[in-house]
């Protein structure tokens, strides 16, 4: 099993849609969650990062189900600028040095139309 | 004002080469790190840094070397280069807290393609 499994979609929507994606992790004992965003060609950004209680910025809202091991990231009123991948990304275990390192998602892609 | 920046941006090479890429940040931050990212888009941590100390060694052959320096440069050398080498090499840095990284900054990728 992945560490960090999400549908790649793509994932076609309207200007104004809301989408949500999903993401599961498999390791439990992971303690930060993170939705990052990567255009074409370009580096990982953070967009945001994601807490217990759920957070939001703007039109994008982040949650956190720790018992189901799943994160979500719901996008309202998309705009064209937001086709991307959307990265889940959860702290998980490097090898045995007590460090951790961050685990990333292969990514959904979700192209906003006019 | 390039937070992290990697030099080359693109490098084409024959199978057999050696090579290197170089990553500097200026955000003043302790850790850095290497990541690949295949033709299928995952991005896999190979190796982290942590004030020049290398802290994290992913199962990666033994024909890819970091160096540090100092902390604001991480280089990574790679020997005898292989058709599947080829992918989109992207260095980091953070601000470890409590032993946990935090959010990353990533430089702009280097392109590797080997021929």
């Amino acid at each position: 099993r992945k560490e960090v499994e999400q549908d790649p979609g793509p994932f076609n929507v309207p200007e104004g849609a809301t989408v949500a994606f999903n993401c599961t992790y498999s390791n439990s004992a992971s303690q930060s969650f993170f939705w990052y965003r990567q255009d074409c060609r370009k580096e990982p950004k953070l967009l945001m990062s994601v807490y217990s209680s759920g957070n939001e910025d703007g039109r994008f809202t982040a949650q956190l189900n720790r018992a189901s091991q799943y994160i979500s990231l719901l996008i309202r009123d998309s705009k064209l600028s937001d086709s991307a991948t959307y990265l889940c990304v959860v702290n998980g275990e490097g090898p045995d040095t007590g460090r951790r390192a961050l685990t990333f998602g292969s990514g959904t892609r979700l192209q906003v139309q006019p | 004002d390039t937070a992290v920046s990697q030099t080359p941006k693109y490098l084409v090479t024959q199978m057999g080469n050696d090579k290197s890429i170089k990553c500097e940040q200026n955000l003043g931050h302790d850790t850095m790190y290497w990541y690949k990212q295949d033709s299928k888009k995952f991005l896999k941590i190979m190796f982290s840094y942590n004030n020049k100390e290398l802290i994290i060694n992913e199962t990666v052959p033994n024909r890819f070397s970091p160096k540090s320096p100092d902390k604001a440069h991480l280089n990574l050398h790679i020997n005898s280069l292989e058709l599947g080498d080829s992918a989109v090499y992207f260095c980091a840095s953070s601000q470890e807290i409590y032993r946990d990284p935090y959010e990353q900054y990533f430089g702009p990728g280097t392109r590797l393609t080997v021929t």
